[in-house]
């Protein structure tokens, strides 16, 4: 079945810090990839979204590329700021035959120190 | 997050019945319920779709659905174990092959 994994389940960094979060995904079908991010005490939010249509998703700073060859999702930012401290959910749409569900990896925590 | 409006916000609960509520205001066809455990992605459990549940993944008898109108949506819990403890988060989409969700805050059911 589709799948998605984070290996980082924690990153700490310093302000103006440069931000990787690695995402690799498995699916047979062409694939819409998201990023979300989830602050405490709050629902997921949607950050970006790509598809097979537009291969990189920019938001807020963030950008994400989708790399075919490499089945790879990677959320990265220049210059990471304190208020981006939150659990960051890569996530691959399912698209069931009555209707889609997301898909997430199991989150990637970032601690962002001033 | 008023988009999406759930309650209550915390339950704790022995073995009891209970029903957690959810509405939202974005006039979105699909709505959905997901399971957050403890460090844990969230996972989903229902998608209704304009008042119809068109999917089901597999969740205990315990839990029963309900949508009485396409803005709310019901989840009724009866003799609750203690691997429900998660967040319970309502979410909403403009339809069923929408990915682009929008989720409420969360219901915080505690089993003891």
């Amino acid at each position: 079945g589709d799948s998605v994994t984070q290996k980082q389940g924690q990153v700490t960094l310093s302000e103006d810090d440069f931000l990787f979060i690695n995402c690799t995904y498995s699916t047979t079908t062409y694939p819409t990839l998201l990023w979300y991010v989830q602050y405490p005490g709050q629902g997921p939010q949607l950050l970006l979204k790509v598809t097979t249509a537009n291969n990189k998703g920019i938001s807020r700073g963030f950008e994400a590329t989708y790399d075919k060859g490499t089945t790879s999702f990677h959320l990265q930012k220049a210059s990471v700021q304190e208020s981006d401290s939150a659990v960051y959910f890569c996530a691959l749409v399912d698209y069931g035959g009555s209707g889609n569900k997301l898909i997430f990896g199991t989150g990637t925590l970032l601690s962002v120190k001033p | 997050n008023t988009k999406i409006t759930q309650s209550p916000r915390y339950l704790i609960l022995g073995r009891a019945n209970k029903s957690l509520e959810c509405e939202q205001h974005l006039g979105h066809n699909a709505m959905y319920w997901y399971k957050q455990s403890a460090e844990k992605p969230p996972e989903l459990m229902f998608l209704y779709n304009l008042k119809q549940l068109i999917r089901n993944e597999t969740v205990p008898s315990r839990f029963i659905p309900e949508c009485p109108d396409s803005s709310k949506l019901l989840l009724h819990i009866s003799a609750v174990d203690p691997e429900d403890s998660a967040v319970y988060f309502c979410a909403s989409s403009h339809g069923r092959g929408d990915s682009d969700y929008t989720f409420g805050s969360g219901t915080r059911l505690l089993v003891i």
